[in-house]
């Protein structure tokens, strides 16, 4: 079946600007995660939703950034007036629920760059 | 908070050696752990999740659990150069929905 999909898959943008991120988990995923990768580094949590709620929103660096879920399937990064510390990969992941022992599966990722 | 630790690499081993990366983590409530594979530039798969102390074997992967040293990690027998990738640790707890992930190790199969 279809795995997670997010779009675009690259991003060039102006210091500044706004960005939108979006991911399409794996149909009937209830959970979905955003995690950033920046280069050389591990992966950082951002945010995580059940359902359309987003229980935990610690991992988010800034108020800069902020995320969305709708009908329980599509979600969306959403980074404004970004900076250049903002250029890295944001990774979305999807599991079949929010329990601790569901795996994980990673969509391949928004490769974002900040000039 | 909670962290997860990791030997960056490179390990370099020989076609057909086993390759062995380990992890280990400071939560002591963790209950769910997952090695996963990153390839250069390609998002993370799942190579193996365990959750009960010991050992757990699928084909040429091998992952190993000690809670009570939190300690986890991952045999590769055989190793081919296809194995060639960064590992990362991911470790999760009981109440807790979000892995933490260490940095990953790197490893480089010779031919």
């Amino acid at each position: 079946g279809a795995g997670v999909s997010q779009s675009p898959s690259n991003k060039v943008t102006e210091k500044g600007k706004d960005v939108e991120l979006r991911c399409d988990p794996i149909s009937g995923h209830t959970a979905l995660y955003w995690y950033r990768q920046s280069l050389g580094q591990g992966l950082e949590f951002l945010i995580y939703f059940q359902g359309n709620s987003a229980p935990d929103k610690s991992g988010l660096p800034s108020d800069r950034f902020s995320a969305e879920r709708t009908g329980g399937s599509v979600s969306t990064l959403t980074i404004q007036r970004t900076q250049q510390e903002d250029s890295a990969v944001y990774l979305c992941a999807s599991s079949l629920s929010a329990e601790f022992q569901e795996t994980q599966y990673f969509g391949p990722g928004t490769r974002l760059l900040v000039l | 908070q909670k962290e997860v630790e990791q030997n960056s690499g490179p390990l370099s081993v020989p076609e057909g050696a086993i390759a062995s990366l380990n992890c280990t983590y400071s939560d002591r409530g963790s209950q769910s752990f997952f090695w996963y594979r990153q390839y250069s530039g390609k998002s993370p798969e799942l190579i193996m999740s365990i959750y009960s102390n010991g050992d757990k074997e699928d084909g040429r992967f091998t992952a190993q659990l000690n809670k009570a040293s939190q300690y986890v990690s991952l045999l590769i027998r055989d190793s081919q150069p296809s194995d060639s990738a960064t590992y990362l640790c991911a470790v999760n707890g009981a109440g807790y929905s979000t892995l933490t992930f260490g940095k990953g190790t790197m490893l480089l199969v010779s031919p």
